[in-house]
């Protein structure tokens, strides 16, 4: 496709389900970003794949947060026993190389809504 | 830890006024990107910043880094309304991931 997509773009769960959330990076982008953007704040860093290596997740803010390229494109983020707190928009963004300096194209982002 | 702070966090300036937003880091920065974001939108790249004391221009967009690649800021002359969303900084420290900054706000009133 032309971007980074993102689905589903909205998702209620209730306090305790898993989720998960799926992104679809620019074909061809080897660097895959996920990032929590919480309501009036910027975005914050969770975790970065080159190619389907997961080379860090420093950012994941707990164990119930997990993520996965298996063959180095789509990536799924996964939330554990969802609390009330993990309410936010996760953002996916993916970059045609390695280098810090590389652009970052951001999807729509996915609004998970925790009750 | 790596912060990255902005002011001021909403400014609101009638159409054809300017707007200047600032980041600071607290550690110097390999390069610096800014964004936009439309309410209800996600990030868009603006522009990089790689070298000290580089200043970029688009349109009526000013980017400056400072000489310390610490600070950086945006200025926009005569805003329109189509200016109206968040416009967050991004430091890059030298790994792959984006720092990215509390975000001003900016409201154009026509």
């Amino acid at each position: 496709g032309a971007g980074v997509s993102q689905s589903p773009r909205y998702k209620v769960a209730k306090r305790g389900q898993d989720v998960a959330l799926r992104c679809d990076p620019i074909s061809g982008h080897v660097s895959l970003f996920w990032y929590q953007q919480a309501l009036g704040q910027g975005p914050e860093f969770l975790t970065y794949f080159q190619n389907e290596a997961q080379l860090d997740k420093s950012g994941l803010p707990s164990d119930r947060f997990f993520a996965e390229r298996p063959e180095g494109s789509v990536s799924t983020l996964k939330i554990q026993r969802t609390q009330q707190e993990d309410s936010a928009v996760y953002l996916c963004a993916s970059s045609s190389g390695t280098a810090g300096t590389d652009t970052q194209y951001f999807g729509p982002g996915t609004r998970l809504t925790v009750l | 830890g790596q912060q990255v702070m902005q002011i001021p966090q909403y400014q609101h300036v009638q159409e054809g006024e300017d707007f200047t937003t600032y980041c600071n880091s607290s550690t110097t920065l390999s390069n610096i990107q800014w964004y936009k974001q439309r309410p209800g939108g996600h990030p868009v790249f603006l522009i990089q910043l790689v070298k000290s004391g580089e200043v970029k221009k688009q349109k009526r967009l000013t980017f400056q880094f400072g000489e310390a690649k610490k600070n950086s800021s945006l200025h926009i002359t005569a805003t329109q309304t189509t200016d109206v969303g968040t416009y967050f900084c991004a430091g890059n420290p030298g790994a792959n991931n984006l720092f990215f900054g509390t975000g001003t706000r900016l409201t154009v009133i026509p």
